[in-house]
C-alpha cells in the first residue's frame, strides 16, 4: 500500500508570509503527527491529530497550527513566518492514537523543506 | 522527560565493515523506535523494539528495556547505508522523544 505523501518537497518563502504543508497518511491510518527537524535542535513534535481531533501537542508557539480531515489527511500551517522556521517538516501516520497506544509504530513520509527568506 | 542519548554522533567505516549504534534512554520506555534518515531526508522505520532482539537482513536490533539501552547493528555495511540513524522513544506525555542521532558515512 502506498506510504505517506507529504506535498509539496520545497518550498521557499519569505518572512511574514504563511505557509500550508499537506499529509496524506497511509491508508487506513487515522493518527497523523507531525515534527520539525532542525540542525540545532534536532527532532521536535509538533502536534499529533487522530479523527479530526488534535490529540497532542508539543512547545510551539501559536503560530503553529494544523488541522485532519475527515479522510484522514492532514494540514499544517505556520503564520507570520520566521527566519528559525526554516526546517524539514516531518509527518508521521500511525494507525491508532499514539497517546492511548504506546506500542504503535508511527511510519513517516518524505518531509517539506521550507526555507524562509 | 526522557532523555535520549545517541553514540557515536559521528561514524565512518569502509565500505564491508560492521559497526554498532547505541541508543540510551534515561527512563523506562513502552515505545521505542529505530529509524534511518537518508541524504534526501526521509525517515526510514528500521525496528520496533521496545524489548527484546529484531533481525531484517544485515540489521539487527536489541533492546534491554532493564538497561535502559537498545543498541542497532549493522553488518557488512554497504555506501546506501549512508545517513543519520535515529532512535525516538515515547516519553510520559506520549510524544517521540528522538535522540541526535549518529552520523554514518560508509566509503567504498
Amino acid at each position: 500500500k502506498a506510504g505517506v505523501t507529504q506535498t509539496p518537497r520545497y518550498l521557499i518563502k519569505t518572512r511574514g508570509q504563511q505557509v500550508t504543508l499537506s499529509c496524506s497518511p497511509i491508508s487506513g491510518h487515522r493518527s497523523v503527527s507531525w515534527y520539525q527537524q532542525t540542525p540545532g535542535q534536532g527532532l521536535q513534535f509538533l502536534f499529533e491529530y487522530f479523527s479530526e481531533t488534535q490529540r497532542n501537542k508539543g512547545n510551539f508557539p501559536g503560530r503553529f497550527s494544523g488541522r485532519q480531515f475527515s479522510n484522514s489527511r492532514s494540514e499544517m500551517n505556520v503564520s507570520t513566518l520566521e527566519l528559525g522556521d526554516s526546517a524539514l517538516y516531518l509527518c508521521a501516520s500511525s494507525a491508532e492514537v499514539l497517546r492511548q497506544y504506546m506500542n504503535t509504530e508511527a511510519f513517516f513520509g518524505q518531509g517539506t523543506r521550507l526555507t524562509v527568506v | 522527560g526522557i532523555q535520549v542519548e545517541q553514540s557515536p554522533p559521528d561514524l565512518i567505516l569502509q565500505e564491508g565493515a560492521n559497526s554498532t549504534l547505541r541508543c540510551n534512554f534515561s527512563d523506562s520506555v513502552n515505545n521505542l523506535q529505530w529509524f534511518h534518515q537518508n541524504p534526501w531526508g526521509q525517515l526510514i522505520n528500521l525496528f520496533y523494539i521496545p524489548s527484546g532482539t529484531k533481525q531484517n537482513g544485515r540489521l539487527s536490533a536489541t533492546t534491554v528495556a532493564t538497561e535502559r539501552y537498545s543498541l542497532l547493528y549493522i553488518s557488512s555495511s554497504q555506501t546506501t547505508d549512508s545517513g543519520v540513524y535515529f532512535c525516538a522513544a515515547m516519553d510520559s506525555n506520549y510524544q517521540l522523544i528522538w535522540g541526535a542521532g549518529t552520523k554514518l558515512i560508509i566509503k567504498p
